[in-house]
């Protein structure tokens, strides 16, 4: 069965310094990835993706993220973070047809400092 | 478009009672998933549908769960009876066949349902 680890509970950081959360997984296939953020009391919202193709993924509001699979990884980055980026974001793996069935890390929760 | 729909939005019972959860999905998809979000267990899948029809169940947690897809526009998930560790937030997402063959789906989620069973 698959599943994702995600380290980091809690990342502090200033506003303006660079962003780097940590996804590792574990799957048999070739892997359907995913990060989402959530907002408090909201749902979530897909900021990138991965299924095949160039490992460097682009995504909404200036994220990105690399897929390594000698690693296992797939790290969400952003350049240089905004007051409205704190929020919770989620690594995911897809398994089944279209990668439809998702399997959630247990997310890490992002303040920013002004 | 008004997005993923779900109704209510809070949902506080008394242990024992039934509890029924809804959700509109985008027009067009023809794809929905349930999850719940705990803080012990994170989000979990507990079933999904294409085309209306139940394609995998293996995340209801047990015989008190059930859901329904009656038409493409309407789901619910119920819980009878209802316990307190039942007490989660639950999400609807719903998606729709990316075009062009090897992509995958994107699942746009609802705002959830906080139940609390007391």
């Amino acid at each position: 069965a698959q599943s994702v680890t995600q380290p980091d509970i809690h990342i502090t950081v200033s506003e303006g310094a660079s962003l780097e959360l940590r996804c590792n997984y574990s799957y048999g296939a070739t892997p359907y990835l995913f990060w989402y953020v959530q907002s408090p009391g909201q749902g979530l919202q897909l900021l990138l993706k991965y299924f095949s193709g160039d490992t460097l993924v682009q995504g909404i509001k200036g994220f990105e993220a690399e897929f390594k699979r000698s690693q296992s990884s797939f790290n969400l980055r952003k350049p240089s973070v905004h007051w409205s980026d704190a929020a919770e974001y989620f690594c995911a793996v897809g398994a089944g047809a279209a990668g439809n069935k998702l399997t959630f890390g247990g997310g890490t929760r992002v303040l920013v400092k002004p | 478009d008004a997005g993923v729909i779900q109704s209510p939005r809070h949902e506080v019972t008394e242990m024992g009672q039934e509890v029924t959860l809804r959700c509109k999905p985008i027009s067009g998809h023809n794809s929905l998933f349930w999850y719940r979000q705990t803080m012990m267990r994170g989000l979990e899948l507990l079933i999904y549908f294409n085309n209306n029809v139940p394609i995998d169940d293996s995340g209801m947690p047990e015989d008190r769960f059930s859901a329904k897809m009656p038409n493409a526009s309407f789901s619910t998930l119920k819980i009878q009876p209802s316990e307190p560790r039942d007490s989660a937030v639950y999400f609807c997402a719903s998606s729709f066949p990316q075009r062009g063959g090897w992509t995958t789906d994107t699942q746009y989620f609802g705002p959830g349902t906080r139940l609390t069973v007391l």
